[in-house]
Order: structure tokens, then C-alpha cells, then sequence
């Protein structure tokens, strides 16, 4: 019944290693994103795809790979993990017709608290 | 570009206060949405609100209320008769309409704390 999951919901790991988050969607929604919350609370777009495809991708390292199954699912791959990479990512998900972006409520998963010793 | 200032970062009232939370954003889009979710201390992300470009009909649900205003570019958010579940962080947050597939540029967010 849950509509956007996340899994783990804790991740603690040494630095330098590799580490995937996965995320699933019960809405039938198109879109899929991923957010990173630093420490501060802040909350920045990291990816976005839409049936599949790769929508958005902002300035990321491309150390992080998100990688889309099917448009249910919405998985985030970190190789050489970084101290600076502590913090909380949310998946969310929307439907997002063509030609009407924007318009549609994101609905979020939980999210995935990261810790890098 | 698009910008989002949520500019008090702490908001501290006794229950039964009102309570309003301000934000103002920056964008060169004539079709955008604007939208408010609360984190409670439990972390999850929880949609409030959506509210057009279009659509400045102000919004009450419940003890929430929205106020929305093109004309400063302002979208506050009211909770009237503040309880201490109310105590969470507040975020206000934008989308454009075209060419952003939805990107949702997010405030710093508020934090309030309702104590008894």
C-alpha cells in the first residue's frame, strides 16, 4: 500500500565504497526523481527520468548513476563513495503528461539516510 | 532562474498560537506552481499544497490556510491554532511550467517548534 518506497532506509559504509539505493513506485506515475538533502536541510534535484528515459541531470558527480528498470523503478548507483556524500536522498515520483510539466504534485519516499566513514 | 527564499529559519510559538511562514519566489515564467511540503521530526516528505500561477484564489484547509499574491511573488502559509504536531520543517517550493519536467527548486525551509 505504500506508494513510494525506498530501500535501505539506513546506509552507513566505509568511504571508497560502492553502494545503490533502490526505489519503487505504486502510483503509475511517469516521472521519477531523486533529491539529496544535505545537513542543512537543503533539498536539490539530483536526476529526473520520464517512462525510462533521463530527463533531468544536474551537476552531479558522475560518480552517482541512476539507473530506470521500468518506470516503476528508480535506482541510484554511488561508486567511490565520499564523506561529502553524507546525506538523506529522496526518490519522489509524479505523472507528468506530456506538454504539461510541472503542474503535478511529487510524492516522496521516505528517503535513504547515508552515512560514509 | 528560478529562486525560492524562505527567509526565517526558526519559528518558535506556544500552542494555540497562529503561526505564518513566509515565501517568496523568483521566476521568469508566466505558467509556474508553487507548492509547500512539510518534514516532520520523522523525516518523511509530506505534500501540502499545489497552487497554479492562475490561481490566486487564497486556500484553507483545516487550520491551514495559503496566501497567495503574484503581485509580490509571495506564498505564505498560516497554521492557525498551532499544535505540537504542527512542529516540523516547512518547505515552499516552485516548478515552471515548460522545459523543467517538473524540477521542484525548493526554499532552505522553516523549522517550527510548537511547545505545549
Amino acid at each position: 500500500d505504500t506508494a513510494v518506497s525506498q530501500t535501505p532506509k539506513y546506509l552507513v559504509t566505509q568511504m571508497g565504497n560502492d553502494k545503490s539505493i533502490k526505489c519503487e513506485q505504486n502510483l503509475g506515475h511517469d516521472t521519477m526523481y531523486w533529491y539529496k538533502q544535505d545537513s542543512k536541510k537543503f533539498l536539490k534535484i539530483m536526476f529526473s527520468y520520464n517512462n525510462k528515459e533521463l530527463i533531468i541531470n544536474e551537476t552531479v558527480p558522475n560518480r552517482f548513476s541512476p539507473k530506470s528498470p521500468d518506470k516503476a523503478h528508480l535506482n541510484l548507483h554511488i561508486n567511490s563513495l565520499e564523506l561529502g556524500d553524507s546525506a538523506v536522498y529522496f526518490c519522489a515520483s509524479s505523472l507528468i503528461p506530456p506538454g504539461l510539466a510541472g503542474q503535478e504534485t511529487q510524492y516522496f519516499g521516505p528517503g535513504t539516510r547515508l552515512l560514509v566513514l | 532562474a528560478q529562486k525560492v527564499t524562505q527567509a526565517q529559519t526558526e519559528i518558535s510559538v506556544v500552542e494555540k498560537e497562529d503561526v505564518t511562514l513566509d515565501c517568496v519566489y523568483e521566476t521568469r515564467d508566466t505558467t509556474y506552481y508553487l507548492f509547500w511540503y512539510k518534514q516532520p521530526p520523522s523525516g518523511e516528505l509530506v505534500f501540502l499544497i499545489r497552487r497554479n500561477s492562475f490561481d490566486e484564489q487564497n486556500e484553507i484547509s483545516g487550520r491551514y490556510s495559503w496566501n497567495f499574491q503574484k503581485s509580490t511573488s509571495s506564498f505564505n502559509f498560516t497554521i492557525t491554532a498551532s499544535q505540537v504536531v504542527d512542529s516540523a520543517v516547512y518547505f515552499c517550493a516552485l516548478s515552471d511550467a515548460l522545459g523543467s519536467w517538473g524540477k521542484l527548486q525548493f526554499g532552505a525551509g522553516t523549522q517550527v517548534v510548537v511547545t505545549p
